[in-house]
């Protein structure tokens, strides 16, 4: 399934770095998602978007600052990370924002802060 | 807050043996219950689901159980196969917005 594709697959980066994830779904979806996916955790939602409006914003550090132009794109943007925010962030897809549909998940991007 | 209890956190069962994966949730008015796989480097994928008002779905070799008294669900995977090992995952849709909650996950190994 190739519906909804993250960019990088892997990003290794310094605390002061900055740097962009990118999502797009090619699903016809109209609400889009940012999870965390740490060890030995369940899925963190962070984000939450509705055709291009964020309708939910998980109490996430400002260091992280998403973006969503368009329903098919979802960027999250990441400047002065933490070490604890090496995780896998994947991005997720719905026909709409609620929570009794599902999700489209793609293969994340595993991010590293060193 | 709400919150789903997972277990077990692993299994490991023979080629060819069954497996059951329970879940409990906290939300008595939730009404929707995915399952998701997730293997190793993978995306996790929606691999079944059931809605309140339905209190068993099977789809091959893989049904899902629902017990709204107790609230809990379970996945049962009959005839168990070296591809099945994976993480499987628990989700149930509360009253939140468009917000999934979702469990620790069980780590499931199926040995030849």
């Amino acid at each position: 399934e190739t519906g909804v594709t993250q960019t990088p697959r892997h990003l290794v980066m310094g605390m002061t770095n900055k740097k962009s994830l990118k999502c797009e779904q090619h699903l016809g979806h109209n609400a889009m998602y940012w999870y965390k996916q740490s060890a030995k955790k369940p899925l963190e939602l962070m984000f939450v978007y509705n055709f291009k409006e964020q309708t939910e914003n998980n109490s996430v550090p400002s260091r992280f600052s998403p973006e969503c132009p368009n329903s098919s794109h979802l960027f999250l943007h990441l400047h002065t990370l933490q070490p604890e925010d090496s995780a896998l962030y994947l991005c997720a897809s719905s026909q709409e924002p609620r929570d009794d549909q599902p999700q489209h998940f793609g293969d994340g991007t595993r991010l590293s802060i060193l | 807050g709400e919150n789903v209890e997972q277990h077990p956190s692993t299994l490991s069962v023979q080629e060819g043996d069954s497996a059951v994966i329970k879940c409990t949730y906290s939300d008595s008015a939730s009404n929707y219950f995915p399952w998701y796989k997730q293997e190793l480097g993978k995306r996790p994928q929606l691999i079944i689901d059931i809605r309140s008002n339905v209190g068993e779905k099977k789809d091959q070799r893989i049904a899902v159980t629902l017990n709204k008294t107790a609230k809990h669900f379970s996945l049962h995977i009959t005839e168990t196969q070296p591809e099945d090992s994976a993480v499987y995952f628990c989700a149930f849709g509360g009253t939140s917005y468009g917000k999934l909650t979702f469990g620790q996950g069980t780590i499931l190994t199926v040995h030849p």
